[in-house]
């Protein structure tokens, strides 16, 4: 299957500082992405969509402000954590759609682990 | 609100039988269904999917079977392995294709 990069895998910040976290998919080209939080041994929540040269689109009850998407290219798209707080502290999993011919699966990072101190 | 969710969180088996994994869903408009597994630490990998025009789908030692009429999925895993211990999702799309996760359940196999 298509391979999504995730950096970092680890990543430990102090409280009010900012985290940035990339996605990348490294063989083929997604206009679509998602980003994912999962709390431990619960399910993945969806965040928002990351599209590609528009603004992503943000589920109900995520601050925009907070969790900041960029989607610059075709193979990259980063989530910025602002002034991260311990609550933030998380899993983030990052997916990509590969559409190539049709296709309609979707594949995911292998996810960073946030903890704000 | 629609969703979709696991019948059993814990799933214990020996190794060589055959593990059950089940789910259902409510949202009558979704048509495309995925099962994910996802080892500790790390990100939902692709196992199946399974479009709603079929009712069963055959992959290397893994079966999805899908009910549409009591809205059930389910992932069979034959000959179960240690390496198959993980936490497995069902997710369901619709016309988006956007994976909505269920709650999971933990497959243990015990050698």
């Amino acid at each position: 299957g298509a391979v999504v990069s995730q950096h970092p895998s680890r990543v430990i910040c102090k409280s009010g500082t900012s985290v940035k976290i990339e996605c990348r998919s490294l063989d083929f080209q997604a206009t679509t992405m998602f980003w994912y939080r999962q709390f431990p041994k619960k399910s993945l929540m969806l965040m928002a969509t990351s599209n590609e040269g528009s603004k992503a689109t943000y589920e109900q009850g995520v601050e925009k402000d907070k969790f900041l998407i960029n989607h610059a290219s075709l193979t990259l798209s980063t989530l910025t954590v602002t002034s991260a707080h311990p609550e933030d502290s998380s899993f983030y999993i990052c997916s990509a759609r590969d559409e190539t011919g049709g296709r309609t699966e979707a594949f995911f990072g292998q996810g960073t682990r946030l903890t704000v101190v | 609100g629609e969703s979709v969710g696991l019948h059993l969180p814990t799933l214990s088996v020996q190794e060589g039988d055959n593990s059950i994994i089940n789910c259902a869903y409510s949202n009558s408009a979704s048509d495309y269904f995925i099962w994910y597994k996802q080892e500790s630490g790390k990100g939902p990998q692709f196992i199946i999917d399974i479009r709603s025009n079929m009712d069963k789908r055959q992959g290397q030692r893994v079966t999805v079977l899908l009910n549409k009429t009591v809205k059930h999925l389910s992932l069979q895993i034959a000959a179960t392995q240690p390496g198959d211990s993980a936490v497995y999702f069902c997710a369901e799309s619709g016309g988006s294709y956007i994976p909505t996760f269920g709650r999971g359940t933990s497959l243990i196999v015990h050698p």
